[in-house]
């Protein structure tokens, strides 16, 4: 089975330039993730999608970031214009959809450096 | 906002001894799962236990689960290099949408 698919794997931008990321999940999970990891910390929940509707984009900057999914597989997250605290790597991650428990397989992430 | 804290932060041990790491959470979950992180790569899931479950075991991992201290442990026995990474925890709360919210990790470092 394929694993979560993350392009690109890393990045370097100027401040205020812009940036988008790539996430194609695990075939058959109606339920994709963004998450933001800062180095040293755990991830930070950006944008959760189910098929191609959000169900909580509460922690993220929509003055800056956006997201969409627009036929329920692939997803692109974008940053513009970006900052410097934006500096971190980007996950992207997927599970079934349902009641119940809730197991997420990750990407491998996209490192942002912002200059 | 981070609902699990884990402590210690970080963990040295020599290989063969068990580690153990900690998470508090603060709110009522339906259940409380802990995933690894190797450096530069993915969170991969570990285990998950249930809001009625206590204690879970996964081969050389165990977890307990105690919902009226709100806090959990992770248990690795006869510690190996390649078990050198960050572990998390993260918790499904009860009630809400949002999946998974996470702690801030404990990075265990295995000394051969």
């Amino acid at each position: 089975e394929a694993g979560v698919a993350q392009s690109p794997r890393y990045k370097i931008i100027e401040k205020r330039q812009s940036v988008a990321f790539w996430c194609n999940p695990i075939s058959g999970h109606a339920t994709l993730y963004w998450y933001q990891q800062i180095l040293g910390q755990g991830p930070k929940l950006l944008i959760q999608f189910q098929n191609n509707g959000v169900v909580d984009d509460s922690q993220l900057p929509k003055d800056r970031f956006s997201a969409e999914r627009l036929k329920g597989v692939d997803s692109t997250l974008k940053i513009q214009p970006a900052k410097l605290e934006d500096s971190a790597v980007y996950l992207c991650a997927s599970s079934f959809s349902g009641a119940g428990a809730n197991v997420l397989t990750f990407g491998a992430g996209s490192r942002l450096t912002v200059l | 906002s981070q609902q699990g804290e884990e402590d210690p932060q970080a963990l040295s041990i020599q290989e063969g001894e068990n580690a153990t790491m900690n998470c508090s959470y603060k709110t009522s979950i339906n259940n409380l799962q802990w995933y690894r992180q190797n450096s530069g790569r993915g969170l991969v899931h570990l285990i998950l236990i249930r809001s009625n479950e206590r204690e879970k075991h996964s081969g050389r991992l165990r977890v307990t689960l105690d919902t009226s201290k709100k806090s959990s442990s992770l248990l690795i026995t006869a510690s190996r290099a390649a078990d050198t990474a960050s572990y998390f925890c993260a918790t499904k709360e009860s009630g809400s949408a949002r999946q998974l919210t996470f702690g801030s990790g404990t990075q265990l470092t295995v000394l051969p």
